[in-house]
């Protein structure tokens, strides 16, 4: 089974200043990252992901993160924040080479950008 | 660009109630997915939908629980007798393969049971 913890319920953060949110995961076999962001009264958008190969991904609006196997960790970032990207952010897992496919999500970061 | 759409995006219902969500995946996409999410808490796979059958279920979804693909285009999921702790958005997705991850989000029903 997998699990996702996302370390910050809420991020409050100046426009123009950079940004971290945190997400680890814990998972018996080897897993593929995501990122989805939830805008309000919007449903669930792929934000980035990480299948394999270099462990720096870039997503839209900006948006990269690394995953950091001896970590667990796949922590998102963006060095200079908009208003616009006050939303909510998700970190989920899906597992490899197993019959489970669905996501797992982490309970959400709410990022709160203030000018 | 194509999306999923859903449903009703709120429906309000009584206690012991039976209610259906409707969902329209993307056309070509193959697999098909439901998730919820209660106020405040993260959200939760309940079942997921391939080739006509269930693939692969959650501990929530329990026989209150069913799912459809009556036509061919819509996937619904109905809930048979409503609790208030089923009150939450219901979120549809789907995707074309699996093996990427990639799921296509729909913007929710909300469900309010009383």
């Amino acid at each position: 089974a997998q699990s996702v913890t996302q370390l910050d319920s809420q991020v409050p953060v100046f426009e123009e200043a950079p940004v971290e949110l945190r997400c680890n995961y814990s998972s018996s076999v080897s897993v593929y990252l995501f990122w989805y962001v939830q805008y309000p009264n919007q449903g669930l958008q792929l934000l980035l992901k990480y299948l394999s190969g270099s462990t720096l991904v870039k997503g839209i609006n900006g948006f990269e993160a690394e995953f950091n196997k001896s970590q667990t960790s796949f922590h998102l970032r963006k060095p200079s924040v908009h208003i616009s990207d006050t939303a909510e952010y998700f970190c989920a897992v899906s597992a490899l080479d197993t019959g489970r496919r669905a996501l797992t999500f982490g309970s959400g970061t709410r990022l709160q950008v203030q000018p | 660009e194509p999306e999923v759409t859903q449903t009703p995006s709120h429906q309000v219902t009584q206690m012991g109630q039976e209610v259906i969500l409707r969902c329209v995946p993307i056309s070509n996409h193959l697999y098909f997915y439901w998730y919820r999410q209660i106020l405040g808490q993260k959200v939760e796979f309940l079942v997921s939908f391939y080739n006509n059958e269930i693939s692969e279920k959650s501990e929530i979804f329990d026989d209150q629980f069913s799912v459809e693909r009556p036509d061919g285009s819509n996937f619904t999921l109905k809930i048979r007798s409503t609790k208030l702790e089923d009150s939450a958005m219901y979120f549809c997705a789907s995707t074309r393969q699996t093996n990427t991850g990639e799921l296509f989000f729909g913007e929710g029903s909300r469900l309010t049971v009383l």
